[in-house]
């Protein structure tokens, strides 16, 4: 059964810091790797979608790597904003339809 | 606007009501998704329709029925529930169930509490 992982559970770092967030996951057999955010009382945002064939991809402050032998990926946010501030998640697929999800890294920029 | 729009956004009911929550989608999507997310626990995967066809049910109690009419509007109807039902539920929608690299978009979500 995959198992997601993420750690921190909080993190709380003063603005214009860059900042790494982790992801582990137990069954390297996945489509893709996708980091989400939550903002409080809201839905899920796509933030990156990484295939299982690639090792990385970038969207501005943000850059996703994805090690799919070790089961690992990280969410790195280059210079930190307080609008960054929210919950980051991080999901694998697998077969065609289903996600799995980490419990999330809840991130706090401090002006 | 996200695409996918949910209703209601907050619902309290008791364990004997019946209520339903209805999703909405406006990305031409032919996959709809329903999501638990419970406090400190991650996104539980509840149930897949594809094409209005139910394609999945991630082992959830029959007291949740979901009902896929279109490809653009699906709902969850609820009776008699438990306190620990309480959650918010997302759905979400994607362009279909084939390939691995399509993302899904998600709802605002309804939060629910069972009194």
């Amino acid at each position: 059964k995959q198992e997601v992982t993420q750690i921190p559970a909080a993190l709380s770092v003063p603005e214009g810091e860059n900042l790494v967030l982790n992801c582990s996951f137990t069954d390297s057999a996945i489509y893709n790797l996708q980091w989400f955010r939550q903002d409080p009382g809201k839905g899920l945002t796509s933030l990156l979608l990484i295939q299982s064939s690639q090792r990385e991809q970038t969207s501005g402050r943000l850059n996703a790597s994805l090690d799919k032998s070790s089961g690992r990926s990280t969410l790195y946010i280059a210079a930190s904003q307080p609008g960054d501030s929210a919950t980051y998640l991080c999901a694998v697929r697998q077969g065609a339809q289903k996600l799995v999800f980490g419990q999330g890294t809840r991130l706090t920029i401090n002006p | 606007e996200t695409g996918v729009t949910q209703t209601p956004r907050h619902l309290v009911m008791g364990m004997t009501n019946k209520k339903s929550l209805k999703c909405e989608q406006h990305l031409g999507h032919n996959a709809m998704y329903w999501y638990k997310q419970s406090a400190k626990k991650p996104l539980e995967l509840m149930f897949v329709y594809s094409l209005e066809e139910r394609v999945e049910n991630n082992s959830v109690p029959s007291r949740f029925s979901p009902e896929c009419p279109n490809s653009s509007h699906l709902f969850l109807h609820l009776h008699t529930l438990q306190p620990e039902d309480s959650a918010l539920y997302l759905c979400a929608s994607s362009q279909d169930l084939r390939g691995g690299n399509q993302p899904q978009h998600f709802g605002d979500g309804t939060r629910l509490s069972i009194l």
